[in-house]
């Protein structure tokens, strides 16, 4: 089964500041989603990013960019020029892309990190 | 607008009484899920529904029932036998990855039940 490990519960930044999120994942399959969620007070669960697997170049979404590193299975998170709006909790998720499989269309989530702006 | 529609936003309950939390989406999606969130320990997967009138256990369904009767409508029975039903619950939707699109993989999220056990 495949497992995401958020091992920061809790960061902080200054306003317009970079800070990196940080999640590893177990699996032992070779193609598969990544993605990273924002859950702000709202609780209301927001897409900030994906990555495809099979994909080498890492995905940007404006001040929001991951740094994949399949081998290493490892999948951060960096924002760059931080906003008071950016306080929430971020979650790392997994999805399998092998259809048919015992794993497929679930998502895994991990623990997730609350992130903290300062002005 | 299209979405995802979680009813009610708050539920209490008493013990030893069933509950069930009403998910409906209008995006046209085959796959639905429930998923449960704690404090400390993430979003964790009760159910989940790839088609109609199918569903599969997720990592924590003992305590909880689910139909899938409609495309559109994937309701979850919090049953007494669920022994700390207290937390708040999501409910998400998304395309078949399979099918491919811009769309592939990505879950689509309502806004949550809270169900709180008096």
């Amino acid at each position: 089964a495949q497992t995401v490990t958020q091992s920061q519960p809790e960061m902080s930044v200054q306003e317009a500041e970079t800070v990196t999120l940080s999640c590893t994942y177990d699996t032992s399959e070779s193609d598969y989603y990544l993605f990273w969620y924002k859950q702000p007070p709202s609780r209301q669960m927001i897409l900030v990013i994906r990555q495809e697997a099979y994909k080498q170049q890492n995905a940007t979404e404006n001040r929001f960019s991951v740094n994949f590193q399949k081998a290493a299975k490892s999948f951060s998170l960096k924002i760059s020029d931080s906003q008071l709006g950016d306080a929430a909790m971020y979650f790392c998720a997994y999805r399998s892309a092998y259809a048919g499989g015992t794993s497929y269309g679930k998502l895994t989530f991990g623990q997730g990190t609350i992130l903290t702006v300062h002005p | 607008d299209g979405g995802i529609t979680q009813s009610p936003k708050y539920l209490f309950r008493k013990e030893g009484q069933n509950v069930t939390l009403s998910c409906e989406q209008n995006l046209n999606h085959d796959a639905m899920y429930w998923y449960r969130q704690d404090p400390g320990q993430g979003l964790r997967l009760i159910y989940y529904s790839q088609i109609v009138n199918d569903f599969q256990k997720g990592d924590i369904a003992e305590g909880y029932s689910v139909s899938r009767e409609k495309k559109e409508s994937f309701p979850l029975t919090v049953t007494s036998a669920q022994k700390n039903p207290t937390a708040f619950y999501l409910c998400a939707s998304s395309i078949d990855p399979a099918l491919g699109g811009l769309n592939t993989g990505e879950l689509f999220f309502g806004e949550g039940s809270r169900l709180t056990v008096l």
